[in-house]
């Protein structure tokens, strides 16, 4: 089984729409999370983290269900600059203390 | 914008050749990381370093090596290439500590293997 586990997509949304990505983790353990942004052909960098209260950064909302060990994004108002892929990250809570990464979701935002 | 470097950005190259591909970050971060990515697939880790003469091979079988003399430095190397090595190789670092600690990308190696 999977470490993280993500809906591959793609997701193709227009304009102004809202969309949301789940994930699911393994490990109870896992203390810290993450969603990252990769755009096509480029690094992945972090978007934000992701935390016990849940959290938001202008459009982008983040929660964390750890009963479910769930997470989600929320993307309110897409804008064709939000096409990309979104990861899911944990942080491994053994002795490496690595991040697990998620397959990723795609989206593609439609004028 | 992450220091962290790598070079070379692409690589066009035959099989049978030795290739090493180089890493640098100046944050002073103790922990790098390397990982293999196929285009739209996800990442693997193969090779993780905790500092200065620590390596650690990743979850991804690799038959690349690696080295940590210092500790802004983590080269990548590949005795003899092959057209199966062919796929971006992304490096990353990380401060060790906190568990919310950001992980910064390079902005990875194209490797092509003829």
């Amino acid at each position: 089984r999977k470490e993280v586990e993500q809906d591959p997509g793609p997701f193709n949304v227009p304009e102004g729409a809202t969309v949301a990505f789940n994930c699911t983790y393994s490990n109870s353990a896992s203390q810290s999370f993450f969603w990252y942004r990769q755009d096509c052909r480029k690094e992945p960098k972090l978007l934000m983290s992701v935390y016990s209260s849940g959290n938001e950064d202008g459009r982008f909302t983040a929660q964390l269900n750890r009963a479910s060990q769930y997470i989600s994004l929320l993307i309110r108002d897409s804008k064709l600059s939000d096409s990309a892929t979104y990861l899911c990250v944990v942080n491994d809570q053994t002795g490496a203390n690595n991040l697990f990464f998620g397959t990723g979701t795609r989206l593609t935002v439609i004028p | 914008e992450a220091d962290i470097y790598q070079t070379p950005r692409y690589l066009v190259i035959g099989t049978g050749k030795k290739i090493t591909l180089e890493c640098s970050q100046t944050m002073g971060h103790d922990k790098m990381y390397w990982y293999q990515q196929d285009p739209g697939m996800e990442l693997h880790l193969i090779h993780y370093s905790y500092g200065v003469n620590s390596t650690e091979k990743g979850d991804l079988s690799s038959e690349s090596t690696v080295s940590r003399i210092r500790t802004e430095h983590f080269p990548l190397t590949l005795e003899s290439a092959r057209p199966s090595h062919t796929s971006q190789y992304l490096c990353a670092s990380r401060e060790r500590g906190a568990d919310y600690n950001e992980q910064f990308f390079g902005p990875g190696t194209r490797l092509t293997v003829l």
